[in-house]
């Protein structure tokens, strides 16, 4: 199994409050995805990284913010947490070259609830 | 822009019994690749193939092969004999060479074995 450590796994918090969440790998993998996953929209991209300090923008990218300061960690950050960001997000990595190009792998995830 | 469409959202079929998972797919790169996942009742994502668009032969996996057909942009998965085990959520997920990497996910569909 991929390397990959989600915290934390479960968290409540309220709206308007900001919420970050951290992505850990082992792996040494230069690309680092942070996805959402909601009932009828399987999984959305929010934001991915390909390398240390370097980030773009997914398709649901509203929001949120980003940072990665080392390869290992990626962080997701809801700066003003609202009730439409009730979700199961999900860190993925995966290689830039080799024969696990393009495969990514995910942790376990981390659920969600803004009251 | 790339899309991943999986029309069934819900299969239901008794054990031991085939069962073939729809994906289509629509991209205007020349080279991307297809991906299935499987997400069992425990909520992590596991990896299951990468076919690249160059490459239309059909694998098998034991149980599991796969029929990819750029004719149809299809890239169906079929389960021979399934199993409770094979209970889960899948999905079929695109990304184009050009995407750095990003996935884009069907919605899944949610297979249900009965014994």
């Amino acid at each position: 199994d991929a390397g990959i450590t989600q915290s934390p796994r479960h968290k409540v918090t309220e709206t308007g409050t900001p919420v970050t969440l951290r992505c850990h790998q082992t792996e040494n993998h230069r690309y680092m995805y942070w996805y959402r996953q909601d009932p009828g929209h399987g999984l959305r991209l929010i934001h991915y990284s390909y390398g240390v300090k370097d980030t773009d923008k997914g398709e649901v990218s509203d929001g949120y913010s980003v940072s990665r300061s080392k390869t290992e960690d990626f962080l997701l950050t809801l700066e003003s947490a609202t009730s439409s960001q009730t979700s199961v997000y999900f860190c993925a990595i995966s290689e830039q070259g080799g024969l696990r190009q393009n495969i990514q792998y995910f942790g376990a995830g981390t659920r969600l609830s803004v009251l | 822009a790339q899309k991943v469409t999986q029309a069934q959202t819900e299969i239901s079929v008794v054990e031991k019994e085939d069962v073939t998972l729809d994906c289509v797919y629509e991209t205007r790169d020349t080279t991307y690749y297809l991906f299935w996942y499987k997400q069992p009742p425990s909520g992590e994502l596991v990896f299951l193939i990468r076919r690249n668009s160059f490459d239309e032969q059909n694998e098998i996996s034991g149980r599991y092969s796969w029929n990819f057909q750029k004719s149809t942009s299809s890239f169906n998965f079929t389960i021979t004999a399934s199993q409770v085990v094979d209970s889960a959520v899948y999905f079929c997920a695109l990304s184009e060479a050009t995407s750095g990497s990003r996935l884009t996910f069907g919605e899944g569909t949610q297979l249900t074995v009965n014994p």
